[in-house]
């Protein structure tokens, strides 16, 4: 049974501090999406990627967020410096593009808290 | 412009009785239509989705959607809801071609014993 996996699943750290969480796709799929869910804005597309290149990543807050894929099977993000308004769960969901039979399977989430 | 617009950012139903989440889209685009499930403190879940085959879909669970063009919607329903499908459900629209998803705010539901 594939699945996305993220890691870690928890974070706290403080603020200032550097943030990486990763997440591995599900092989196979061409397509990665960063989302972020608070309960105050719900889910917010941060960043998505189709065959690694970076489609568009206008939802992320480009002086402090950087998304990635190394690989194929790596998609990280980053928070340098983070804020305590950065915490919130962050999914990553992958998904394999091919005519209309299209949709996102998605990870378990990083729950981060910035003190 | 696309949207995707949930009536009811809440729902409580008895154990039993039948569940209706609606969702009304706005595509500039033929779309492709999701509802996704969430958990309290999981992932979301692929429920079920509409590709332009048949109108009424049938996903996991027991629950089902129908594609109605005429009145861009495309509402969630079960005929006899569980404890377990106490959770929060998302309508989501991907337009055309499109790489992107465009979600709902979200519907929680809540089943009484």
């Amino acid at each position: 049974d594939a699945r996305v996996t993220q890691t870690p699943r928890h974070k706290v750290t403080e603020m200032g501090q550097e943030v990486t969480m990763r997440c591995q796709p599900i092989l196979g799929h061409n397509t990665v999406f960063w989302y972020r869910q608070t309960m105050m804005q719900g889910l917010e597309l941060l960043a998505y990627f189709r065959n690694r290149a970076p489609l568009d990543d206008s939802g992320m807050p480009k002086d402090r967020f950087s998304a990635e894929m190394p690989d194929a099977t790596l998609a990280t993000l980053k928070i340098q410096p983070s804020e305590p308004r950065d915490s919130a769960v962050y999914f990553c969901a992958s998904g394999f593009r091919q005519g209309s039979n299209y949709e996102q399977y998605f990870g378990p989430g990083t729950r981060l808290t910035v003190t | 412009a696309q949207s995707v617009t949930q009536l009811d950012s809440h729902v409580s139903v008895s154990e039993g009785t039948p569940v209706l989440l609606r969702c009304n889209y706005s595509s500039s685009y033929s779309p492709s239509l999701f509802w996704y499930v969430q958990h309290p403190n999981k992932g979301l879940q692929l429920l079920l989705k509409y590709t332009s085959a048949a109108t009424l879909v049938k996903g996991i669970n027991g629950f089902e959607a129908e594609f109605k063009k005429s009145e861009t919607s495309f509402h969630l329903t079960k005929p006899s809801a569980h404890m377990s499908d106490a959770a929060e459900y998302f309508c989501v629209v991907r337009p055309g071609n499109f790489n992107k998803f465009y979600f709902g705010s979200g519907t929680k539901l809540n089943v009484k014993p």
